[in-house]
């Protein structure tokens, strides 16, 4: 059982699209990251969102951390192929709990 | 910058035999870790150190035994090796602790395969 529900597992569609993944949980979290990680290599933080209802923007991605702050989401505009990525949420509590994953595929 | 480098990148083990996965980080991180990642499983932690001399257990460290006598140094050993074990290994490290707001900071792995 994850201690973080990530959703949905793979995602395929077209450049120019627009999508959102959510990441859930029933704990709650001191934090929220979010990493990237490209085959081959390690995941690569792209944000950490920390007060409940914070909403953080990184070009084409906007990421929300829940008021309660037990859940998040990644929504990106436009998704182009550069993006094809595994996509990881990471929960704050005594240690970091990570979500199974969502794999991102943009296709031109 | 180096960052975290972790060696080798590929193995083949037979069952039964032993290695040492290598991890060094030239950050000067108090604290470090080492993950199994399998498909659709996302990272599990397998031992985790808050400082030299001090490793403590992660969610799944059966098989596994890790030693951190240097802050640069934290290699995780196998013993025995299972096809169980079969998996990406990846150490991170960072300058907080896992409950803070600090980012890890991940090597490139290790894949190892278990025959």
């Amino acid at each position: 059982t994850q201690l973080l529900e990530q959703s949905p597992q793979f995602l395929s569609i077209q450049e120019g699209e627009n999508l959102t993944v959510y990441c859930n949980s029933s704990s709650v979290f001191s934090s929220l990251q979010w990493y990237r990680q490209e085959p081959g290599e390690g995941p690569v933080l792209l944000v950490t969102v920390v007060t409940g209802g914070e909403v953080k923007k990184l070009k084409r991605l906007t990421f929300q951390f829940g008021d309660a702050r037990k859940d998040s989401s990644l929504h990106i505009t436009a998704a182009q192929p550069g993006d094809t990525g595994l996509y990881l949420c990471a929960g704050a509590r005594d240690k970091l709990v990570f979500g199974a994953g969502t794999i991102l595929r943009v296709k031109s | 910058n180096a960052g975290v480098t972790q060696t080798p990148k590929f193995r083949i083990l037979k069952i039964g035999q032993s290695m040492t996965l290598q991890c060094t980080q030239d950050m000067n991180h108090n604290y470090m870790y080492w993950y199994r990642q399998d498909p659709g499983m996302g990272l599990k932690l397998i031992y985790y150190s808050v400082g030299a001399g001090i490793t403590d257990k992660g969610e799944v460290p059966n098989g596994y035994n890790v030693s951190r006598s240097t802050t640069e140094d934290f290699p995780l050993r196998l013993e025995l090796a299972a096809p169980s074990q079969t998996s990406v290994y990846f150490c991170a490290s960072s300058y907080g602790s896992g409950g803070s707001n600090q980012p890890q900071h991940f090597g490139d792995g290790t894949r190892l395969s278990i025959l």
